[in-house]
């Protein structure tokens, strides 16, 4: 069974800094997608960025980078100069392919960026 | 990228009386989710909405508490029936962009039950 691991409940950073959000996965599938959502306290969800199990090179989508190792079966989410709207909760999450197509969610980061 | 929209956006409601949170997306989608985010949790899927079928229901959710009607490509309604402070949560409409697979999500029902 699929299973998405995030070990970080909260975490608190100073403005500008580069944050890593941890996430740990765990799949028997070869084909699997890995998601990154944000969640600010207004209760939307936010998706930031995508990794395909069989893409070569780590995602990217403006400050915010995937370091995808296949190999560990992790896929940390990078902020790199972090702001106070960062401030949010972050899901990590991997699809998969079954008859019903789902995401399996992690329990989520909670980031809090200090001024 | 599509645009969802959810009704109510929050809701205060009394024990034993049911709500429907409705779900219009802007263009036609095959799949529709419906997802409950309980406080301080992540996200569990309740069921998935196709139109001109049944909704298919997650272990631990069933028709007669979460009843699903999907009328056509771009709208859906969430009831939740006969409820209980314990249903307290934000109730999320998604749909699937075909291609990676991302989900799209609605802003979200925050409902609670006194």
């Amino acid at each position: 069974a699929q299973k998405i691991t995030q070990t970080q409940p909260g975490m608190f950073v100073q403005e500008k800094e580069a944050v890593t959000l941890d996430c740990t996965y765990d799949t028997s599938d070869p084909s699997y997608g890995l998601f990154w959502y944000k969640q600010p306290s207004s209760g939307e969800m936010i998706f930031l960025i995508y990794q395909g199990s069989y893409d070569q090179q780590n995602a990217t989508e403006g400050r915010y980078s995937l370091n995808f190792q296949k190999a560990r079966k992790s896929a940390n989410l990078v902020i790199s100069a972090s702001q106070l709207g960062d401030s949010a909760m972050y899901f990590c999450a991997i699809s998969i392919m079954d008859s019903n197509y789902q995401l399996i969610w992690g329990a989520g980061t909670k980031l809090i960026i200090k001024p | 990228s599509a645009v969802i929209s959810q009704k109510p956006s929050r809701d205060i409601c009394q024990r034993g009386t049911s709500l429907t949170i409705q779900c219009q997306v802007d263009s036609q989608v095959t799949m529709m989710f419906w997802y409950r985010q309980q406080p301080g949790q992540s996200l569990t899927l309740i069921a998935t909405a196709n139109q001109g079928s049944e909704a298919t229901y997650e272990s631990g959710f069933v028709i007669d508490k979460f009843p699903i009607s999907r009328p056509n490509l771009t709208f859906s309604t969430l009831t939740v029936s006969n409820m209980s402070p314990e249903d307290s949560s934000i109730y999320l409409c998604s749909v699937l962009r075909q291609g990676i697979g991302e989900l799209f999500f609605g802003e979200g029902s925050r409902l609670t039950v006194l």
